[in-house]
């Protein structure tokens, strides 16, 4: 079990730019969450997938926003036309069918945006 | 409706003393409820839960938290602070639907020498 993880851990763009973000989630997890959190702020969530299937997404997700995970394993979270109101640490959670309340957290992508 | 409230968005004790970091929640759903921790530049580590078991739950690096029903509270607790609990502290509360938690806004634990 060696947790979850993020890359990049740091993601510095120009304005306008597309970035993506992948995480790797706990194995044998069928649950994953994409959060976003802003300085001095707790997460908020942005949405998440049950193996491949997305099945929720926050208002927060602009269309600007999409992510994947089409194999069930890991996901990408993908920005396009990036604005400087993205910048902000981009957060992955994962948990497992036995225990789904129980979300086990990466390091984080900080992106800035400029 | 589920809310979780952090009734203190800082505190500072002394190393050696005890934590106290209180929270409060409202939740229609039986409640999970979570502490979790974020050092600086650091991702959040699960520090205990609760999920309707044992009402008093203890966690790693010392801390606990109890679970009372009648007060619809979950405050963390330790008996000695150290210089390395120095940190962000989150409740978040399950909304009873096993997909979204719920975040208070946070309390700073801030561990003076």
């Amino acid at each position: 079990d060696t947790g979850v993880s993020q890359d990049p851990r740091h993601k510095i763009t120009k304005r306008g730019q597309n970035v993506t973000f992948r995480c790797d989630p706990i194995s044998e997890h069928n649950r994953l969450y994409w959060y976003r959190q802003t300085l001095g702020q707790g997460p908020e969530f942005l949405t998440y997938f049950q193996n491949e299937a997305q099945l929720e997404k926050s208002r927060l997700l602009s269309d600007r926003f999409s992510a994947e995970r089409p194999k069930g394993s890991f996901s990408t979270l993908e920005i396009q036309r990036t604005e400087q109101g993205d910048s902000a640490m981009y957060l992955c959670a994962s948990s497992r069918a036995g225990e789904p309340e129980t979300q086990y957290f990466g390091p984080g992508t900080r992106l800035l945006v400029l | 409706a589920q809310s979780v409230t952090q009734l203190d968005s800082h505190v500072s004790v002394s190393e050696g003393t005890p934590v106290l970091l209180r929270c409060n929640y409202s939740s229609s759903y039986s409640p999970s409820l979570f502490w979790y921790v974020q050092h600086p530049n650091k991702g959040l580590q699960l520090l205990l839960k609760y999920t309707s078991a044992a009402t008093l739950v203890k966690g790693i690096n010392g801390f606990e938290a109890e679970f009372k029903k009648s007060e619809t509270s979950f405050h963390l607790t330790k008996p000695s602070a150290h210089m390395s609990d120095a940190a962000e502290y989150f409740c978040v509360l399950n909304a009873g639907n096993n997909r979204k938690l719920i975040w208070g806004l946070g309390t700073s634990l801030a561990v003076n020498p």
